[in-house]
């Protein structure tokens, strides 16, 4: 139980172009989900947490203009990157959680931008 | 500021030994505490985690860990690793009432030798 999905799990976009990273929850609600970057070799840096129905909070220095995420379901978020650009090459990691505090991980996304 | 601090980058031993890995945290309040694992290719797996209660939590594939108010420690305890405990850990917090936001430390590479 408590699967979390992503997809895809790698992308490789052109700068200037705009990628979407579906977060899903395959066997319960989630109503909150979380954004995660991850550096090589770094830790998971939180970047947003989107509960169902309403704004996603961003933490300090997210962009959230750059970074639109949409939790439109109670198993489903998506995280938008917009006009990508080098920079934002990563691997982007989304979470769920099932009962309080406890979040379940996705395999994560690798995103390339040349 | 809040901060969660794990003492080895990289950890190497061998099969049969015992392993301890090192978390600190700087939070004023109740916190929740979690062991992650991400073996090599995989997602973040939950190992055990600390709400409230007996100090002392066993989690999954043997692993146990110790919350120490005093010392704002939750140190990562195994008796005798297997090849398979090749992992990075991560140590994470979140502190009560944060809609489950968790603040990760930078991880320990773990190998184990055969």
């Amino acid at each position: 139980g408590a699967v979390v999905s992503q997809h895809p799990s790698r992308v490789i976009c052109k700068s200037g172009t705009s990628v979407k990273i579906e977060c899903r929850s395959l066997d319960f609600q989630a109503t909150t989900m979380f954004w995660y970057r991850q550096f090589p070799k770094q830790s998971l840096m939180l970047m947003a947490t989107s509960n169902e129905g309403s704004k996603a909070t961003y933490e300090q220095g997210v962009e959230k203009d750059k970074f639109l995420i949409n939790h439109a379901s109670l198993t489903l978020s998506t995280l938008t990157v917009t006009s990508a650009h080098p920079e934002d090459s990563s691997f982007y990691i989304c979470s769920a959680s099932l009962e309080m505090d406890t979040q379940y991980f996705g395999p994560g996304t690798r995103l390339t931008v040349l | 500021a809040q901060s969660v601090s794990q003492h080895n980058h990289h950890v190497i031993l061998s099969e049969a030994a015992s392993l301890e890995l090192g978390c600190n945290y700087s939070y004023g309040g109740t916190v929740n505490l979690f062991w992650y694992v991400q073996y090599p290719g995989q997602h973040l797996q939950l190992l055990l985690k600390y709400f409230s209660g007996d100090p002392l939590v066993k989690g999954i594939k043997g692993f146990e860990a110790e919350f120490i108010k005093s010392k704002f420690s939750f140190n990562l305890r195994k008796p005798s690793v297997q090849w398979s405990d090749t992992a990075e850990y991560f140590c994470a917090v979140s502190v009560t009432d944060s809609w489950g936001k968790l603040q990760f430390g930078a991880g320990t590479q773990v190998v184990v030798t055969p």
